[in-house]
């Protein structure tokens, strides 16, 4: 089995950069993601790290490192449409594609 | 639109009626899986396809859930005698080896009653 754990709640003002921890105790891996989801809608793709180190997208940056059982999502230059849940996943290594998700991260970004 | 589907995007029906869902994956994506995401909580897994060949099944999957997949391309998942605990989004995604990521598609909202 897996845990997954990340905070409930995180509120930050509009133009401020906000982390989002992530930690996860597996028994296989195969790669950490994080998506976006808006309240009533499906969850999107954001990033995916397999490997220690940081990926950059845009506002968005993972990092991620393997023997801490730790990643992080930095969102940057906070939007009010930033506002959403942020799910962290880990891809068990016993079962390609199958991914396991936390309860995710609730951002709120106030004006 | 390329991206993937779910039909329908709602339905409500009684304890004990049989309900399915549709989901057609991203056309070049060869696997799909199932989800189920209650309020608060993150998505969980419930089977996976790859191709037409069905390769696991959660324990969350009880006798009265069963997913298929005949052709390789759409999946449907039908429960059978729905209970009030079925409640909850069923989500659809799709992968490839070489997308990275799952890609998901906009959930079946399923209401028992």
């Amino acid at each position: 089995g897996q845990n997954i754990d990340q905070p409930t709640e995180m509120t930050a003002t509009e133009g401020a950069i906000v982390q989002i921890n992530c930690t996860y105790q597996t028994s296989g891996f195969n790669g950490l993601f994080w998506y976006q989801q808006h309240a009533g809608e499906a969850p999107t793709f954001l990033s995916y790290n397999v490997l220690d180190g940081l990926e950059e997208k845009g506002r968005f940056s993972s990092f991620l490192s393997r023997s801490k059982g730790y990643s992080y999502l930095l969102l940057k230059e906070l939007q009010m449409k930033d506002s959403a849940s942020y799910l962290c996943a880990v891809r068990d290594g016993d079962s390609w594609g199958k991914l396991q998700f936390g309860a995710g991260t609730q951002v709120v970004v106030t004006p | 639109d390329t991206g993937v589907s779910q039909n329908p995007r709602h339905k409500i029906t009684k304890r004990g009626q049989n309900v399915t869902f549709r989901c057609d994956p991203i056309s070049e994506h060869n696997r799909l899986y199932w989800y189920r995401q209650t309020l608060g909580q993150g998505p969980e897994f419930l089977t996976y396809f790859q191709n037409e060949a069905q390769l696991e099944k959660s324990r969350l999957l009880s006798d009265r859930f069963s997913a298929e997949r005949p052709k390789g391309s759409f999946s449907t998942l039908e429960i059978q005698r729905t209970e009030q605990g079925d409640s909850a989004m069923y989500l659809c995604a799709s992968s490839s080896r070489t997308s990275g990521g799952s890609y998901f598609g906009p959930g079946t909202r399923l209401t028992v009653t």
